[in-house]
């Protein structure tokens, strides 16, 4: 199964500040790329995805940065507030394809 | 609105022994089922997937099988539980053609003892 690496593997902020997760893959077929964060003892949920066809998605203070050509993107969260620490999973799946692949998540901590 | 539903919540089971675990999906007609396993602290592994009634396409071997008896309901079971299997399975749906967006019921807690 092609991957997707994902780091850090744990990050921390401050209150207020942006925190920046990364995602990088090598299957060039992958045309989906979704972010779900998933709360301790809670189930995953979708928190926003993009296509290639654009190289940025926002939703409110969150944020898909898409760079086709280095196979790379990232999730801003600006303003972090401590009700955003969580573990956030990227993920990507070529089109027509029921198979996404996961990467290992980003466990982040916002500090009050 | 679309609702998913999982039973049961949580499971301890004896290794060796049978497990069935189930999910409904309401709203939503032909649905994209999916079931994956994640273990504490650990990613999403998929286990399989239906995009049909009756069929069912397995993605990882792990001595796990899954059935779609009807539209909206996604089974996983297992005839003998290994301690490995230990974890938190998570049932999800999709609409449409393709994987896209995906959106998943509550889980269940699996303990193999």
């Amino acid at each position: 199964q092609q991957q997707v690496r994902q780091s850090p593997q744990s990050l921390t902020v401050w209150e207020g500040e942006t925190a920046i997760l990364n995602c990088s893959y090598e299957d060039s077929t992958f045309d989906y790329f979704p972010w779900y964060h998933q709360f301790p003892g809670e189930s995953p949920a979708l928190l926003i995805a993009i296509r290639p066809v654009s190289n940025k998605k926002e939703d409110g203070r969150f944020t898909i940065f898409f760079n086709k050509r280095e196979k790379k993107f990232s999730l801003h969260i600006a303003d972090s507030q401590p009700g955003d620490s969580a573990t956030y999973f990227c993920a990507a799946s070529p089109g027509g394809n029921y198979k996404p692949t996961f990467g290992k998540g980003t466990s982040l901590v916002v500090h009050p | 609105a679309q609702t998913i539903h999982q039973w049961p919540v949580a499971e301890i089971k004896a290794v060796g022994s049978p497990l069935s675990l189930g999910c409904t999906i309401k709203g939503k007609s032909s649905p994209n089922l999916y079931w994956y396993w994640q273990a504490t602290g650990g990613t999403l592994q998929q286990l399989f997937y239906s995009i049909t009634v009756g069929q069912v396409e397995s993605v990882v071997q792990l001595n796990l099988s899954a059935s779609r008896p009807k539209d909206d309901q996604f089974i996983l079971s297992t005839e003998k539980l290994l301690l490995s299997h230990s974890g938190f399975y998570l049932c999800a749906w999709s609409p449409g053609l393709g994987g896209g967006e995906q959106y998943f019921g509550p889980g269940t807690r699996l303990t193999v003892l």
